[in-house]
């Protein structure tokens, strides 16, 4: 049964780089997009961005200025990387694994299973 | 953006009784291939959320088959066919047609 785990500094300061793991556990990294998605406190589901096993990623037009996620399969790892982050970026962090199927065309249609979550504060 | 509008925002239902959830999309997810993409998700209470159905009216793996997922287009709902206590949490639907996917702003169930 795959497990992803989340984990990096609960607390960041203004203007710093936001930094996250995701462990995948109980299944190969091969041939699924790897995702991040947050969710400010009391809010909905923002979709941050994803990379695929190979190596490609895609990012929210949102955030796309500051964001870098990174897969190293070979350590069942990807990681999220956001650049001079703001009280806005204020969430409960999730990763995720992202479909791939032959009617997915290349994209992840649906997200199964998360993680736990990790609430990241931004604050100084 | 895709928006996606839920509605109700919140239901409380008794056990045994049927619920119904419905999430409306500003933009059609039906692809030319006659695949929706569109999901349903639920977030119990302190937990991530995890994925109910996908496709539009496919439900995941181990998800019981009292809830269904039905629509077209634009207009989608999400039916549980007898609440239990372990269905209480927020749903969440998300379009994955049009990047950058998005979710709608849930809705909260209660089970009185």
């Amino acid at each position: 049964q795959v497990q992803l785990q989340a984990s990096g500094p609960g607390l960041v300061k203004p203007s710093e780089t936001l930094s996250l793991t995701c462990t995948v556990s109980g299944a190969s990294m091969n041939n699924y997009y790897w995702t991040w998605i947050r969710q400010p406190p009391g809010k909905g589901l923002e979709l941050i961005g994803y990379v695929y096993y190979s190596g490609s990623t895609y990012f929210n037009p949102s955030l796309q200025s500051r964001v870098t996620i990174s897969v190293d399969a070979s350590m069942n790892q990807f990681s999220l990387k956001l650049n001079f982050v703001t009280a806005a970026d204020t969430a409960v962090y999730y990763c995720a694994r992202g479909s791939d199927c032959p009617t997915c065309y290349s994209f992840p249609r649906w997200f199964d299973p998360w993680g736990q979550g990790t609430l990241v504060t931004v604050s100084s | 953006d895709i928006v996606m509008t839920q509605s109700p925002l919140s239901l409380a239902v008794t056990p045994g009784e049927p619920a119904s959830i419905s999430c409306r999309s500003s933009h059609s997810l039906l692809w030319s291939n006659g695949y929706t993409y569109m999901d349903w998700y639920l977030q119990k209470p302190g937990q991530s959320p995890q994925l109910l159905i996908y496709f539009g009216s496919n439900r995941a793996s181990g998800v019981p088959d009292r809830f269904s997922g039905s629509g077209s287009g634009t207009d989608f709902t999400l039916k549980i066919s007898r609440v239990e206590a372990e269905d209480v949490g927020i749903y969440y639907c998300m379009q994955a047609i049009q990047t950058p996917w998005t979710f709608g702003q849930g809705t909260k169930l209660e089970v009185k």
